[in-house]
């Protein structure tokens, strides 16, 4: 049974660009959620898609935008990095809109100089 | 916003020893979740809970959910050092929100 997967495990990025992170929910699951951790913390919420819109958004400015696939499969995008977007994204996924149990991926840490 | 305290911030114990730890808020939630994340790692779910008194176990784990719905706690029995990690409380309001809440977590660190 495939469990969450996210890519890529690791990325550096300069101050002003643009990334892109990917999630593919576990086998089964429709809902996606994304969640940053800087170190030392717990994660925050972002946000979270279901049928392919977002649903519900944490206090995340407009810079964090996201997509859902048909195969419900996610992108998180970061325009205009600044230094502290610097931590790791997490995703979760689960079944139903609300997402009751959440699963997480690896996550993917992002370093921004 | 809402606000969650977890305690201790951190544990050392020895090997064998049971472990205790708590949440608690001042807004009711409807479903409290329990997390152990290692380092560099995904969070881990360990046990949902979704009705206040409930009392749920997963092996040597046992969490039980607040009468109040305001609050939470996990115990771990007898301690081995696989159970070092970081371990998150995380709530989720009512409705359809999605948003799990996290704290700020417990370390817990198990000496051999």
């Amino acid at each position: 049974d495939a469990g969450v997967t996210q890519s890529p495990t690791h990325l550096i990025k300069t101050r002003g660009q643009q990334v892109t992170l990917r999630c593919s929910p576990k086998s089964g699951h429709d809902t996606v959620s994304w969640y940053q951790q800087a170190l030392g913390q717990g994660p925050q919420f972002i946000f979270q898609y279901y049928e392919e819109e977002e649903r519900q958004r944490g206090n995340f400015p407009d810079r964090f935008s996201g997509h859902q696939f048909p195969n419900y499969s996610s992108e998180l995008n970061v325009n205009a990095l600044l230094l502290g977007d610097s931590a790791l994204y997490l995703c979760a996924s689960s079944f139903g809109e609300g997402g009751y149990e959440q699963y997480f991926g690896p996550g993917t840490r992002l370093t921004v100089t | 916003g809402q606000q969650l305290n977890q305690s201790p911030q951190s544990m050392f114990i020895q090997e064998g020893e049971d472990v205790s730890m708590n949440c608690t808020s001042s807004s009711i939630f409807n479903t409290w979740l329990w997390y152990k994340q290692d380092p560099g790692e995904g969070p881990v779910l360990l046990i949902a809970l979704y009705k206040a008194g409930e009392l749920t176990s997963n092996g040597r784990l046992t969490a039980q959910f607040g009468i109040t719905r305001k609050d939470s706690f996990l115990n771990i029995s007898a301690s081995i050092p696989s159970d070092v990690g970081i371990y998150f409380c995380a709530p989720r309001g009512s409705g359809n929100t999605g948003k799990l809440i996290f704290g700020q977590g417990t370390t817990l660190q198990v000496k051999p």
